[in-house]
């Protein structure tokens, strides 16, 4: 039962045009969730996180957005921009539950020039 | 080094050799995890300690699993007669507190032949 989904496995922007990756959820007990960012053979690298209190939180040009109603949140990168090519994990958390992070199967982000 | 460390950074067995898998977290960060990461999918959560204590052992497929962390930093994961599924990435992470970010290291890649 994946409890965290990234339905897009791959998405393809141009650089300097914004990057929407999409993330849904189904256990509605989750109330922290986060970002984050890998390069092949490192590890994780976190980007942003937002609590279920909110529903937006922004970094730069990192935003995410949290639409509790839906289970949905998403993560806007602008303007895009080649180092940004990478994985991208969606992880969701419930606080009172000893911090196991679920993962999302990932999105690869290719920025091309 | 100020990040999380894991070695080795590769590591190949053969089916049934037990394996031991290690690593140290950012000085002074309470919280470690373990987790196991397939190939095209997200980190999947093994085991979580706070200082030296095990608090969630409940993501360890099996009792082959065994996870310790005796002084409450460097933290050792051991496979018992491995099998070709445990072929995994594994990664550690470590956060300051329950409601701090999980830093990840760049993981072991485990092959089982």
């Amino acid at each position: 039962d994946q409890q965290v989904k990234q339905n897009s496995p791959s998405l393809s922007v141009q650089e300097g045009r914004i990057s929407i990756l999409n993330c849904d959820y189904t256990n509605s007990m989750f109330d922290y969730f986060l970002w984050y960012k890998k390069y092949p053979a490192e590890g994780p690298t976190f980007l942003i996180s937002i609590s279920s209190i909110k529903d937006k939180n922004e970094d730069g040009r990192f935003t995410v957005f949290l639409n509790k109603s839906a289970k949905h949140l998403s993560l806007h990168i602008v303007p895009s921009q080649p180092g940004d090519s990478a994985v991208y994990f969606c992880a969701a958390l419930l606080t009172g539950g000893g911090n196991k992070l679920t993962f999302g199967t990932g999105t690869q982000l290719k920025v091309e020039l | 080094g100020a990040g999380v460390s894991q070695s080795p950074r590769y590591k190949v067995a053969k089916r049934g050799q037990d394996v031991a898998l290690r690593c140290d977290p950012i000085s002074g960060h309470v919280s470690l995890f373990w987790y196991q990461q397939a190939l095209g999918q997200g980190p999947e959560f093994l085991t979580y300690f706070q200082n030296e204590a095990q608090l969630d052992k409940s993501g360890l497929p099996s009792d082959r699993f065994f996870a310790e962390r005796p002084e409450g930093s460097v933290s050792t994961l051991k496979i018992q007669r491995t099998q070709q599924e445990d072929s995994a990435v594994y990664l550690c992470a470590s956060s300051l507190s329950w409601d701090q970010p999980q830093h990840f290291g760049d993981g072991t890649r485990l092959s089982i032949l």
